[in-house]
């Protein structure tokens, strides 16, 4: 267990339709990260938060957007949704910003889009 | 941006054998990082390199950082089922303050009993 966690576990929606992905980061972590997995693109980096602001994008869609909360935890919310979103997305935490590469991740969300 | 190209893509072998995985960079990293995804988890990570040429063991798994700092490899001796997953490799670029890690696409290993 890495202590960090997200929900929901699954989710099955439709395209067009607008879903928010939860993550608690480990006790006293200040950075998230997400991450999307698809199986032709392995993980792809979406963006960071620490303690509240953001820090980074990768390649985030426009339709994809997150924050982080003061209480630490972040959401992802993903709108206008296509069939190619359908992937596992995963949370990741640290201590701080610039880390050691140690990054402790989730178990995932995995949106299927029918 | 910044690509890692990690092969092999799969590979099923027989328990006890040994196993190379490696990964290739146009770019330099300062950090090389190796992680493990078992079925239905996240990924955890397995070794971490921070210097040029540097080998670092894990139990029965070994890594290293190679001298260009444009790859890494991965091995892992006499291997037994519980090492089926997803192995990734990771790069991070340090020195301008902050970077991401950028990861390959990942090797699947099946392992037969």
């Amino acid at each position: 267990d890495s202590g960090v966690t997200q929900t929901p576990k699954h989710l099955i929606t439709a395209t067009g339709q607008r879903v928010t992905l939860r993550c608690s980061p480990r006790s006293g972590d200040l950075s998230v990260y997400w991450y999307q997995q698809s199986l032709d693109q392995g993980l792809q980096f979406l963006i960071h938060y620490y303690n509240g602001e953001e820090r980074a994008k990768g390649n985030i869609l426009e339709r994809f957007s997150a924050q982080q909360f003061p209480d630490l935890h972040s959401e992802l919310n993903l709108s206008s949704l296509e069939l190619g979103d359908s992937a596992l997305y995963f949370c990741a935490s640290t201590r701080g910003i610039s880390n050691t590469g140690e990054l402790f991740f989730g178990e995932g969300s995995r949106l299927t889009v029918l | 941006g910044q690509q890692l190209n990690q092969s092999p893509q799969s590979m099923f072998i027989q328990e006890g054998e040994d196993v190379s995985m490696n990964c290739t960079s146009s770019s330099i990293f300062n950090t090389w990082l190796w992680y493990k995804q078992d079925p239905g988890e996240g990924p955890v990570l397995l070794i971490a390199l921070y210097k040029a040429g540097e080998l670092t063991s894990n139990g029965r798994l070994t890594a290293q950082f190679g001298i260009t700092r444009k790859d890494s490899f991965l091995n892992i001796s006499a291997s037994i089922p519980s090492d089926v997953g997803i192995y990734f490799c990771a790069g991070q670029l340090q020195g301008s303050g902050y970077s991401t890690l950028t990861f390959g696409k990942g090797t699947m290993l099946l392992v037969s009993p």
